[in-house]
């Protein structure tokens, strides 16, 4: 079993649309909770991060964890077509320790 | 502006060649590391770097070599062992641990095995 697993997608939305992207894991130790948006041919850039369970927003974006559940989560608001990219969740016991990613969903917003 | 360096950003390698990937930055960071990312199978560990002069190995070390002389730099070479070779590599680097969280990665160099 992975340590994180993400539905691939392909997720295709209209403009304006909410997303909601998401991940489980299975190792409990995870405390640290990331979201890293990818541009085709780019390296990942750190969108949101979360520590331990509750919700995080920043602006258009909101990151919700359930450790009880093991299941993290990326809303995307008003989605534009820049917000076009491949997400990549990330996870670790601590900030010394490994991070673990998701394989990633691509998103295609539609204008 | 601070950042991670990678080249080049597309490269040939012919069969049984070694061929190294550079990486640098100016972030002042001391932890650096180097993945491999394929379709469908997310980003996966080859290398990390947490001070000058040590590295460990990450999942999937088999067939590289890396070296970490300076703070700044950490090249990866691809070496005539590593059978699949053809996908896109990331650097990325990190504050101390316990100093921070999330890495800053690079652009990628694309590797493909002519």
């Amino acid at each position: 079993q992975k340590e994180v697993e993400q539905d691939p997608g392909p997720l295709s939305v209209p403009e304006g649309a909410i997303v909601s992207l998401n991940c489980t894991y299975s190792n409990s130790a995870f405390q640290y909770f990331m979201w890293y948006r990818q541009y085709s041919r780019k390296g990942p850039e750190l969108l949101m991060y979360t520590y331990s369970s509750g919700n995080k927003e920043d602006g258009r974006f909101t990151a919700q964890v359930d450790k009880s559940s093991k299941y993290i989560s990326l809303f995307i608001r008003d989605s534009q077509p820049s917000d076009s990219a491949t997400y990549l969740c990330a996870m670790s016991a601590g900030t010394g320790n490994q991070f673990y990613f998701g394989t990633g969903t691509s998103l295609t917003v539609i204008p | 502006d601070g950042g991670i360096t990678q080249s080049p950003k597309y490269l040939f390698r012919k069969e049984g060649q070694n061929v190294t990937l550079s990486c640098e930055q100016n972030l002042n960071h001391d932890a650096m590391y180097w993945y491999r990312q394929d379709p469908g199978q997310g980003l996966r560990l080859i290398y990390y770097s947490q001070i000058v002069n040590d590295f460990q190995k990450g999942d999937i070390a088999e067939g590289y070599s890396v070296s970490r002389e300076k703070k700044e730099s950490f090249p990866l070479t691809v070496t005539s062992a590593q059978k699949n070779p053809t996908a896109f590599y990331l650097c990325a680097s990190s504050l101390s641990p316990g100093q921070g969280i999330g890495y800053t990665f690079g652009s990628g160099t694309r590797l493909t095995v002519v």
